[in-house]
């Protein structure tokens, strides 16, 4: 079956410090791999994607991920958190001619002064 | 720059009432979507198009409804709405060939009473 799996609902840092959110996949081909950020009250806005080629992809605001595929895993990092980083993140596979989007729990990311 | 607009940020129904939620993009988008996020749940999908008149079912259609009668514009309808509809609704858009990248609306937070 197909499915995403965000195992920290909720997560807290320390602003300035480093921060890595997972993903884990289970996805029968080769998947396009997103991550998201849900300001409060706002809809979904694309951090970074991954469709092929180079393993570390960047995004917006700071953000980069890592694909790997013996893991099974899409990874956000970023390596100094800023207070307006708190949001939900939700982890997302795709690759059907669909369209479609499969998308983890979330993550919800609060940072501390 | 790319647009979804959703006509309502938020609706307050009563049990019974047929609800229309409404999504417009202006992208020229093939692909659309309705989603509903719970917390601890992630986005579901509801249903979703690929084509003008065109629409298949996702993971939780029950007493939900959809129409797409234009490219632009597509409609998510509750038919009687109920109190287990009390959700945030978000509607996104892709085009065919982009590999799955959704563009996201605002949400609708909907509360039925």
């Amino acid at each position: 079956a197909q499915s995403v799996t965000q195992p920290d609902i909720h997560i807290t840092v320390s602003e300035g410090a480093s921060l890595e959110l997972r993903c884990n996949y289970s996805y029968g081909a080769t998947p396009y791999l997103f991550w998201y950020v849900q300001s409060p009250g706002q809809g979904l806005q694309l951090l970074l994607k991954y469709f092929s080629g180079d393993t570390l992809v960047q995004g917006i605001k700071g953000f980069e991920a890592e694909f790997k595929r013996s893991q099974s895993s899409f990874n956000l990092r970023k390596p100094s958190v800023h207070w307006s980083d708190a949001a939900e993140y939700f982890c997302a596979v795709g690759g059907g001619n669909t369209g479609k989007l499969i998308f983890g729990q979330g993550t919800t990311l609060q940072v501390k002064p | 720059d790319v647009k979804v607009t959703q006509s309502s940020r938020y609706l307050v129904k009563r049990t019974g009432e047929k609800v229309f939620l409404e999504c417009v993009q202006d992208m020229d988008h093939e692909n659309m979507f309705w989603y509903r996020q719970d917390p601890g749940l992630g986005l579901r999908l509801i249903y979703f198009s690929y084509d003008v008149k065109m629409k298949e079912k996702g993971d939780i259609p029950e007493g939900y409804s959809v129409s797409r009668e234009k490219k632009e514009r597509f409609s998510l309808i509750l038919e009687s709405a109920s109190t287990n509809q009390t959700s945030m609704y978000l509607c996104a858009s892709s085009l065919a060939a982009s590999k799955n990248i959704q563009y996201f609306g605002a949400g609708t937070r909907l509360s039925v009473l």
